[in-house]
């Protein structure tokens, strides 16, 4: 059984600060695994993936997120966050394919201008 | 830009009742799945489709159907409406092997 686990239901944080959105998750195979962004009200929207090569990857408006194969993790992170930033993050994965995606509980971000 | 149109984007329904959410996608995507949303339990697919009049049970298909009429349409219909059914619900659209989901706005369902 594929899980997510985000660690932090509620993050909240000053604009320009830095910030880490945890994502844990457990599978035994080959994965991909990414991120979501839903703002209030809204569907969800990309914003970065991993499926193999260089464990950090970039994704839109300055996020970028590190797999850890050891910590079975992917924590998503950005050096500098912005009040249009808060939002619900959610962390996914998914074996490829057609097949399910997994999502986490979500982690909802406020900044505070 | 890829697109996935819900609709309606909210709905009152009386329990017992059918409800059926619609969604449209312009992305010439094969893939599409419907997701419930409930807080603090993140996404859960209910049921996907991966070709024109077939559908799948995805997670938690007790009490929904689905149909696929077409490449671009995939609805879901609650033949009998409960009030555990109130959520909100995502469609989404992808393509095999690009593994990124293209999602709708999503339809608010409250069952009274």
């Amino acid at each position: 059984t594929q899980t997510v686990s985000q660690s932090d239901a509620h993050v909240t944080v000053f604009e320009g600060d830095s910030v880490e959105l945890r994502c844990n998750y457990s599978y035994g195979g080959s994965i991909y695994l990414s991120w979501y962004i839903q703002h209030h009200g809204r569907g969800l929207q990309f914003l970065l993936k991993y499926y193999s090569g260089n464990p950090v990857v970039q994704g839109v408006n300055g996020f970028k997120a590190e797999f850890s194969k050891s910590d079975s993790s992917f924590h998503l992170r950005k050096a500098s966050v912005h009040w249009s930033d808060s939002a619900v993050y959610f962390c996914a994965v998914s074996a490829g394919g057609y097949q399910n995606f997994y999502f986490g509980k979500g982690t909802s971000l406020t900044v505070i201008p | 830009e890829a697109a996935v149109t819900q609709s309606p984007r909210s709905k009152v329904a009386v329990t017992g009742g059918k409800v059926t959410l619609s969604c449209h996608q312009t992305n010439n995507h094969d893939y599409m799945y419907w997701y419930r949303q409930d807080t603090g339990h993140g996404l859960r697919l209910i049921h996907y489709s991966y070709v024109a009049d077939s559908t799948e049970k995805g997670d938690i298909p007790d009490g929904y159907k689905a149909s696929r009429p077409s490449q671009e349409n995939f609805s879901l219909i609650l033949e009998l409406a409960s009030l555990s059914q109130t959520a909100v619900y995502f469609c989404a659209s992808s393509n095999w092997g690009a593994e990124t989901l293209y999602f709708g706005s999503g339809t608010r369902l409250t069952v009274l």
